[in-house]
């Protein structure tokens, strides 16, 4: 089935290490976004890309790293984990962006102990 | 002003009920609205588009009022599988094209 998809759906890692979330499309949608949602913040908006090659910051981007070398792919790294990015993660994209719907992956929940 | 304000609830209402959401929104540019419904930590779905004043789905009826800059969700003839978290969602295009999400209402409907 066609759709967005992430990995791992769960993860619990230690301070200090490094963790890559995988999130991948088949509709070849152009924008793709990264969210974290956390109890009271609702979800915030890490980073996103209008295409292959093209991110840009959200509005909490700090200690995060993204890329886009295909269209379908856009992983999430956090280079030195914290406790404080303990969160669910979601992925989603869209067709173009701005005022289009985005549609969302099954998130990913990563402990950080 | 937050970019979109939601109130958090949680409303509690009976089976059967009509229930109504109001969503502001401070960037008066914008064009489309969106409403979203979660389900307990789960992946945000899409409910509903607003590209002009309205929209109508069966029981869900949003609206737009521009010059207040707000939207509502009406929910009528409440089901107990309505019980969720509604999200206002609005595009921002000032430095990002990206959509601004509220933190959204509870609700839950009781037998």
């Amino acid at each position: 089935d066609a759709g967005i998809t992430q990995s791992p759906r769960y993860k619990i890692t230690e301070t200090g290490r490094q963790v890559t979330l995988m999130c991948h499309q088949t509709w070849s949608h152009s924008y793709m976004f990264w969210y974290r949602q956390d109890l009271g913040h609702g979800l915030r908006l890490i980073y996103y890309s209008a295409a292959a090659d093209i991110t840009d910051k959200g509005e909490v981007p700090d200690g995060y790293v993204v890329s886009r070398s295909k269209t379908e792919n856009f992983p999430l790294t956090l280079e030195s984990a914290t406790r404080s990015q303990t969160s669910v993660y979601f992925c989603a994209s869209s067709e173009w962006g701005g005022n289009q719907p985005q549609h969302f992956g099954d998130g990913t929940r990563l402990s950080i102990l | 002003r937050k970019e979109v304000e939601q109130d958090p609830g949680p409303f509690n209402v009976p089976e059967g009920a009509t229930v109504a959401f109001n969503c502001t929104y401070s960037n008066s540019a914008s064009q489309s609205f969106f409403w979203y419904r979660q389900d307990c930590r789960k992946e945000p779905k899409l409910l509903m588009s607003v590209y002009s004043s309205g929209n109508e789905d069966g029981r869900f009826t949003a609206q737009l009022n521009r010059a207040s800059q707000y939207i509502s969700l009406l929910i009528r003839d409440s089901k107990l599988s309505d019980s969720a978290t509604y999200l206002c969602v609005v595009p921002f295009y000032t430095g990002r094209r990206a959509l601004t999400f509220g933190s959204g209402t509870r609700l839950q409907v009781q037998p």
